[in-house]
């Protein structure tokens, strides 16, 4: 089974802070790779999919990059409503894994 | 609107069962892949389960394979996970998603989770 291993598993930032949380796979993923986002108490939230693609009604300020075994998801300038837990996903093969999480706190 | 609405969560004693039940509406239901995945307190997520369409296809997690089993009745607009000789590291919130059409993979519609723990 891929793993998938997610830094760091936690980072402060201030309100318009550049931030970029990494995905690493176990083996080559192609681009098959997805990020989420996590509020307390509600369901993750697509943000990206396909490594890089913006799913709709996202703010651009999120993006995300990478291929084969390193991903990265980058929140440009970083807005009080962005204080969450992020996740990635790889979607290549089964079982499907998520990254262990990343918790953006506020600084 | 895309509508995700599990039930059928409690609480049961560990080797018990319970069957969890996901009513879609909003979207044509028949023609999307679906899956479940879990959250334990405090944890990240995990991936559970996924079915293709019409059944065709299902998918475990090692944790739970031969304990659980995926399905889904499309004249009815639901989802459904059953769950067997449940332990206490099944407890979690289990969500039901929808995988994107246009990319055959990721979740693009999640249910609000349901809870199951499983304790004496």
């Amino acid at each position: 089974a891929i793993q998938m291993t997610q830094s760091p598993s936690s980072l402060s930032a201030s309100v318009g802070d550049r931030v970029t949380i990494t995905c690493r796979a176990s083996q080559g993923i192609r681009n098959d790779l997805g990020w989420y986002q996590q509020k307390p108490g509600k369901a993750p939230k697509l943000l990206i999919y396909a490594a890089s693609s913006l799913q709709s009604g996202v703010p651009s300020r999120f993006s995300g990059s990478g291929s084969g075994t390193d991903f990265t998801l980058t929140i440009s300038s970083l807005q009080p409503e962005d204080f969450a837990t992020y996740y990635c996903l790889q979607d290549y093969n089964y079982p499907w894994a998520f990254g262990q999480g990343t918790k953006v706190e506020i600084k | 609107e895309v509508q995700l609405v599990e039930s059928g969560g409690g609480l049961v004693k560990p080797g018990g069962s319970l069957r969890l039940s996901c009513a879609a509406s909003g979207f044509t239901f028949s023609s999307y892949s679906m899956n479940w995945v879990r959250q334990a307190p405090g944890k990240g997520l995990e991936w559970v389960s996924s079915i293709s369409s019409s059944s065709s296809y299902i998918y475990y997690a090692d944790s739970v394979k031969g304990r659980f089993t995926i399905s889904r009745d499309n004249a009815k607009n639901s989802l459904y996970l059953q769950m067997n000789s449940l332990r206490a590291e099944d407890t979690a919130v289990y969500y039901c998603a929808r995988v994107a059409a246009r990319t055959s993979r990721d979740f693009d519609y999640w249910g609000q989770g349901t809870l199951v723990t499983v304790s004496s």
